[in-house]
């Protein structure tokens, strides 16, 4: 039973364009939600946060939305750049035995179109 | 600046071989963490550690043991592999000051079990 799920696999874009890409989640009890980039061969490297307290969280061109009653978060990437390409992985965290932990989605790979 | 170093980075196995992913910060960070990622399935967490002297089981802990070594290391050993384990497999470690499980990921090692 996957907690967090991004339901896209994959989106292409134009450069310029705005990336939208969407995450939703079933645990109420999940607390901060964080996006991670990930390029081929390398590890995932983060990217921006938002606490479950807030429903918006800007950063530049990045902006993360959080929807609580429809347990959706979203990235909106403006403009999106030929540098956005990459795997973007949505992860929350929770509590899991003693310890808070992150629950990551599959990933959806975005590719922006020069 | 190396931040999170796993070696190796490619390892091939045959099934029932052992062998030892090992991971090193020098961020002098002190939680550690070793997922998997497997296609469609996001990172999974396989065992982690809070502190130096302390692991505990993470989502997909069967077929692994780890070991703390000390504050900057921490190796993930596979007693007998089975062809299930073939995943590339990340290293990561936690920095309480960037905020709540923001990840310093490593480059991954692509295990793969004949």
């Amino acid at each position: 039973d996957q907690q967090v799920k991004q339901n896209s696999p994959s989106l292409s874009v134009q450069e310029g364009r705005i990336s939208i890409l969407n995450c939703d989640y079933t645990n109420s009890m999940f607390d901060y939600f964080l996006w991670y980039k990930k390029y081929p061969a390398e590890g995932p490297t983060f990217l921006i946060s938002i606490s479950s307290i807030k429903d918006k969280n800007e950063d530049g061109r990045f902006t993360v939305f959080l929807n609580k009653s429809a347990k959706h978060l979203s990235l909106h990437i403006v403009p999106s750049q030929p540098g956005d390409s990459a795997v973007y992985f949505c992860a929350a965290r929770g509590w899991s035995g003693s310890a808070r932990q992150l629950t990551f989605g599959s990933g959806t790979q975005l590719t922006v179109l020069p | 600046n190396a931040g999170v170093t796993q070696t190796p980075k490619f390892q091939v196995l045959k099934t029932g071989q052992s062998m030892t992913l090992q991971c090193a910060q020098d961020m002098n960070h002190n939680s550690m963490y070793w997922y998997r990622q497997d296609p469609g399935m996001g990172l999974r967490l396989i065992y982690y550690s809070a502190s130096e002297g302390t692991t505990d089981k993470g989502e997909v802990p069967n077929g692994y043991n780890v070991s703390r070594l000390n504050k900057r290391e921490f190796s993930l050993r596979l007693e007998s592999a089975a062809p299930s384990q073939t995943s590339v497999y990340f290293c990561a470690s936690t920095d309480p000051f960037r905020g709540p499980n923001v990840l310093t990921f490593g480059a991954g090692s692509r295990l793969t079990v004949l």
